[in-house]
């Protein structure tokens, strides 16, 4: 079956604008949770949604926000743009969020503020 | 989530088994340990996961010592294709989804 989709691949942005992401989880897994890696901070967790609400949230400010839709496709926004934000932002999907369950991971979306 | 701790590199001669070790000594009762793996520019994949007993699939096996306090991933053929930061994560049942990264063993496996 087919995998975890994000879109863009890669996006370059100007700072002081938003910028919007996209993914698609497994057919399926209901549970879809987003992270940041950069090089100096690794990877971190951004927040999770299930079914449609968030369920938890890493220590991000509020410029970064997301949401799921009925079909679990999720969206993350991040809004006024700073040179920090240019990272790659990773989408896993679970089958229920659960402990038991492994999260599969998509490719990522490279983003790049300039 | 318990804390863990890696060694940052690894070398391993293709061929050979590769024992990554990773230690979690303030692992409480109900919390599992994870192994995911990272290759360059890819989103990270998972490995293998476990409680308290060693587990083993198609792609490694889990060694839990039995104060559950470290943990050995083991690849057993390693392959070049292996070449990977491999992250060690403990995750709590109360957590859902949430996976706490560490910085992880790079693992480089050589001709």
């Amino acid at each position: 079956k087919a995998g975890v989709t994000q879109t863009p691949r890669y996006l370059i942005k100007t700072r002081g604008q938003q910028v919007t992401l996209s993914c698609s989880p497994i057919s399926g897994h209901r549970s879809v949770s987003w992270y940041q890696q950069t090089p100096g901070q690794g990877l971190q967790f951004l927040f999770e949604y299930f079914s449609e609400t968030q369920r938890n949230k890493g220590n991000f400010p509020g410029r970064f926000s997301g949401r799921q839709f009925s079909n679990s496709r999720s969206e993350m926004n991040v809004s006024t743009l700073e040179l920090g934000d240019s990272a790659l932002y990773l989408c896993a999907s679970s089958v229920a969020g659960t402990v038991n369950t492994e999260a599969f991971f998509g490719q990522g979306t490279r983003l790049t503020v300039v | 989530d318990a804390k863990t701790t890696q060694p940052p590199s690894m070398d391993c001669a293709e061929g050979r088994a590769a024992n990554l070790p990773c230690n979690h000594s303030t692992i409480s009762g109900n919390e599992y340990v994870y192994w995911y793996r990272q290759i360059h520019s890819q989103g990270p994949q998972y490995i293998i996961h476990g409680l308290k007993n060693n587990e083993t699939n198609e792609m490694a096996s889990l060694i839990i010592t039995e104060d559950r306090k470290s943990s050995t991933l083991i690849l057993p053929h390693a392959t070049l294709r292996d070449t990977a930061v491999y992250y060690c994560i403990v995750k709590y049942t109360g957590t859902a989804s949430k996976l706490t990264f560490g910085t992880g063993t790079r693992l480089q496996v050589t001709l």
